[in-house]
């Protein structure tokens, strides 16, 4: 299994950019999530899915759009970069029942860089 | 909404040592999770130790334990005979028992093991 994957690693975006993150999971997981950490502040939730064609917003949601078409993919867009979603962004995902229902594996997280 | 406080944002200690972080919380709800996320230079979230509030007993992992107090809100994290590995940002999270698993982080503590 290569669990959950992100792409790019890396990315440096201009001001009014638009672009989207990817994240795949081969781990049949019903619950997928997006998180952003900034220093100092931790990791906070800007979206998540409960599945296919379900998502909702979570504590930091303005400027970003999700949708979820298949279990395994859970995009990420920016629909016009600002300075501000610096940050490295964190893919999620986890079993939504069962035994380990609530350990969220992560992928390796992307650098975002707006200048 | 929920809360989770790290009042130690560096902590640094010999190889072999014991550390303990220090983890508080807020919240209103009387069932939810607890968790302490690992992070290498690497950048990868690693779950290390989980605890359900229902449970009396603390979790323990190996040389991982915590020191859960309900009462105080309070979720400790103590590594003993520290390794080189385990020098890593180190965070807390809170999750509610019910609906959507979504995690609230702490801001961190970064643990430096020294040789």
């Amino acid at each position: 299994n290569a669990g959950v994957t992100q792409t790019p690693k890396f990315q440096v975006l201009k001001t009014g950019q638009s672009m989207t993150l990817q994240c795949a999971q081969d781990m049949n997981h019903e619950y997928m999530s997006w998180y952003r950490q900034d220093p100092g502040m931790g990791l906070r939730l800007i979206h998540y899915s409960v599945g296919a064609g379900i998502t909702d917003q979570g504590e930091v949601p303005n400027g970003y759009n999700v949708s979820r078409s298949t279990t395994e993919d859970f995009p990420l867009r920016l629909l016009s970069a600002a300075p501000s979603q610096t940050s490295v962004y964190f893919c999620a995902s986890s079993h939504a029942s069962g035994v380990s229902y609530n350990e969220q594996f992560f992928g390796p997280g992307t650098r975002l860089t707006v200048l | 909404a929920q809360t989770v406080t790290q009042s130690q944002p560096e902590m640094s200690v010999q190889e072999a040592e014991t550390v303990t972080l220090s983890c508080t919380y807020d919240t209103s709800e009387s069932n939810y999770y607890l968790f302490w996320y690992k992070q290498p230079p690497s950048r990868q979230m690693i779950l290390v130790i989980r605890q359900e509030a229902y449970k009396q007993q603390n979790a323990t992992e190996n040389r991982f334990s915590v020191n859960f107090q309900k009462a105080a809100k309070s979720f400790s994290l103590k590594i003993s005979d520290s390794q080189l590995g385990d020098t890593a940002m180190y965070f807390c999270a809170f999750m509610k028992h019910q609906g959507a698993q979504k995690l609230v982080f702490g801001q961190g503590t970064r643990l430096t093991i020294n040789p």
